[in-house]
């Protein structure tokens, strides 16, 4: 299976902070890999898709860059309603594979 | 409108099974597979398992954690994907998410709100 490994697994920041959250793939990926944010009660969101696409309606403060089997996600300046939970996909093998997660608070 | 959601959940007993069902609506269900998320109390999320297509051959394929117990299947006339839960076991206890993939451009992008299933004795 590829593992993803995901850091920091938890981030304290503030609002206008810029914000960085990396998932390294054990193997090669490609660029199959999307970044969702979760929060509790609500249906996860797909913010970044294949890497660097940012999903219809998502704001440009999110960005997402890949650097071989390193992936990084990005909020430019955070804003009160980013503090959530944010995960990276793999989904270029079965099983699909997740990282652990990054928690995002104030 | 797009919308995938989850319903079916509950609480069960180990050893008894449950179905959930995810209802698609507002595109063509025939032209995606469909995967199935979960996420337990205090964990992340974690894959289920997904099933493909008819044009694909509606190949099917399961995390190694519920492998043999767990059955995803689907209903085109009724854009109904089922997650048929055998045996089940208390560390099942998460919410199930379902998800659209398998078109380029078109994947994992519409969740719905999860439905819960707690196995407790």
């Amino acid at each position: 299976d590829i593992q993803m490994t995901q850091s920091p697994s938890s981030l304290s920041a503030s609002i206008g902070d810029r914000v960085t959250i990396t998932c390294r793939a054990s193997q090669d990926i490609s660029n199959f890999l999307n970044w969702f944010q979760l929060k509790p009660g609500k249906a996860p969101k797909l913010l970044i898709y294949h890497t660097s696409n940012l999903e219809t309606g998502v704001p440009s403060r999110f960005g997402g860059s890949r650097s071989g089997t390193d992936f990084t996600f990005t909020i430019s300046s955070l804003q009160p309603e980013d503090f959530a939970t944010y995960y990276c996909l793999q989904y270029e093998k079965v099983p699909y594979t997740l990282g652990q997660g990054t928690r995002l608070e104030i | 409108e797009i919308q995938m959601v989850e319903s079916g959940g509950g609480s069960v007993q180990p050893g008894t099974s449950l179905r959930l069902s995810c209802t698609a609506s507002g595109f063509r269900f025939s032209d995606h597979a469909v995967s199935w998320f979960r996420q337990a109390p205090g964990k992340g999320l974690e894959w289920v398992g997904f099933i493909r297509t008819t044009n694909e051959g509606e190949g099917r394929d399961y995390a190694a954690s519920v492998k043999g117990r767990f059955t995803i299947s689907r209903d085109y006339s009724k854009n109904i994907a089922y997650l048929q839960m055998d045996s089940l076991k208390i560390e099942d206890t998460a919410v199930y998410y379902c998800t659209r993939e398998g078109v380029p451009g078109f994947e994992f992008d519409y969740w719905g709100q999860g439905t819960l299933v707690t196995v407790s004795s």
